[in-house]
């Protein structure tokens, strides 16, 4: 499989325990989403990687929320001292940016969901 | 304030028959507007994307239509089948990097 590849799929954890999420985007994509989706909503930008540069964040990415993507490839999603707001799906997304190019087609992966008890 | 704005929140149709979703958006400066199909417990996955001067574009049984004088756009699903019981997101893209803005979706049931 060649698409866009999340794990864990479902993660069960206490409040206040800490998490992390892993993305593997397709090969040679440039540009890394993260994505935020509660029930009943569309989802919401968290942050992006261009290669390994984290070039934007959003306000709903509070400091317990770290992401990295170390070598331009998979990304790491942590969120520490969890908290019940926090249980969502967390979706991944990757695309292929080219210079002039008017728009990027973003591939999503099939998502982790998040329980916190 | 950048919005995308679905309607309606769900519907429920019988098999075989037409229907037509609703998508009106305040982005700017808009870039392109994309359709999602999404199931239950899965990541959205695309069905058209048109830019500002595209009209109409299909995929299918899919075919999605763009006014972006009235920043409005519908996805039309004809012949509807039970696999197309999904929720469908309409999706405007603006910014250099695309950043992506989300409606709510329509959630969509095909009975038998």
């Amino acid at each position: 499989d060649t698409g866009v590849s999340q794990d864990p799929r479902h993660k069960i954890t206490k409040r206040g325990q800490n998490v992390t999420f892993r993305c593997d985007p397709i090969s040679e994509h440039n540009r890394l989403y993260w994505y935020r989706q509660t029930l009943g909503q569309g989802p919401e930008f968290l942050t992006y990687f261009q290669n390994e540069a984290q070039l934007e964040k959003s306000r709903l990415l509070s400091d317990r929320f770290s992401a990295e993507r170390p070598k331009g490839s998979f990304s790491t999603l942590e969120i520490q001292r969890t908290e019940q707001g926090d249980s969502a799906m967390y979706l991944c997304a990757s695309s292929l940016a080219l210079a002039g190019g008017s728009y990027n087609e973003q591939f999503f992966g099939p998502g982790t969901r998040l329980t916190v008890l | 304030k950048n919005q995308v704005e679905q309607s309606p929140q769900s519907l429920i149709i019988l098999e075989g028959k037409n229907c037509t979703l609703q998508c009106n958006y305040t982005v700017s400066p808009f870039s392109n507007l994309r359709w999602y199909k999404q199931d239950t417990g899965r990541g959205p996955v695309s069905l058209t994307i048109m830019t500002f001067s595209e009209n109409t574009k299909s995929n299918g049984r899919y075919t999605a239509t763009l006014d972006a004088d009235t920043k409005q756009s519908s996805l039309h699903i004809t012949a509807s089948q039970l696999s197309d019981s999904a929720s469908y997101i309409c999706v405007v893209s603006f910014g250099g990097y695309n950043k992506l803005i989300f409606g709510a979706g329509t959630r969509l049931a095909v009975h038998p």
